[in-house]
């Protein structure tokens, strides 16, 4: 079965402590993958795509890096404005676009 | 450049009334999705186009349902009648096409109660 599963739920840290959250997927046909942060009230905002394993993308104190089977949000010394909702997708065959969970950061000053 | 466009951004109505969603996807996009999220399941596809022409449409879940895309530059999603459970924020998404690893694009959404 085709699905998208993100850890943890939920992830509580302090300004400036780094941690990484994890998109695992069994998509057949992977076209890209794709990152996304969600703030109260609002859409999905776009950050990242990856296309294929060993790919890397930077932006800010963000890294997303991916591997055959699962990718990584790594977030490098963040701030209380990181705080957000951050989702991933995969697009597979047919077009067929497939939403994790998310996972609901909380960084504290 | 602006983004998508969603409107209204919350509507609240009785159970039994007709709803209608509307959207603007971004210029030059070709492929349009409309979403539906809750707490409890999540972001779902509903319905998708590519060229104004519905591709996808098993995540529509019922009959009450339906989706138009009358040219590039518009949609609307309509629930007729509305009921209690179809309580949700529905989004709106475009994209530069419907495959190839092209990332979509979302609206603001509207916050949709049924009383």
């Amino acid at each position: 079965e085709d699905q998208v599963t993100q850890s943890p739920e939920a992830l509580r840290l302090q300004e400036g402590e780094s941690s990484s959250l994890n998109c695992s997927y069994t998509v057949s046909g992977l076209r890209g993958l794709f990152w996304y942060r969600q703030d109260p009230g609002k859409g999905p905002e776009f950050l990242f795509t990856l296309y294929s394993a060993g790919e890397e993308k930077e932006k800010e104190r963000l890294k997303a890096t991916l591997t055959k089977k699962e990718s990584f949000l790594h977030i490098t010394a963040p701030k209380p404005e990181d705080s957000a909702t951050y989702l991933c997708a995969v697009e597979g065959n047919f077009n067929k676009f497939y939403f994790g969970s998310g996972t609901k950061l909380n960084v504290k000053p | 450049d602006a983004g998508v466009i969603q409107s209204p951004r919350h509507e609240v109505t009785e159970m039994g009334q007709e709803v209608t969603l509307r959207c603007k996807p971004i210029s030059g996009h070709n492929s349009l999705f409309w979403y539906r999220q809750t707490m409890m399941r999540g972001l779902e596809l509903l319905i998708y186009f590519n060229n104004n022409v519905p591709i996808d449409d098993s995540g529509m879940p019922e009959d009450r349902f339906s989706a138009k895309m009358p040219n590039a530059s518009f949609s609307t999603l309509k629930i007729q009648p509305s009921e209690p459970r179809d309580s949700a924020v529905y989004f709106c998404a475009s994209s530069l096409d419907s495959g190839g690893g092209q990332p979509q694009h979302f609206g603001d959404g509207t916050r949709l109660s049924i009383l």
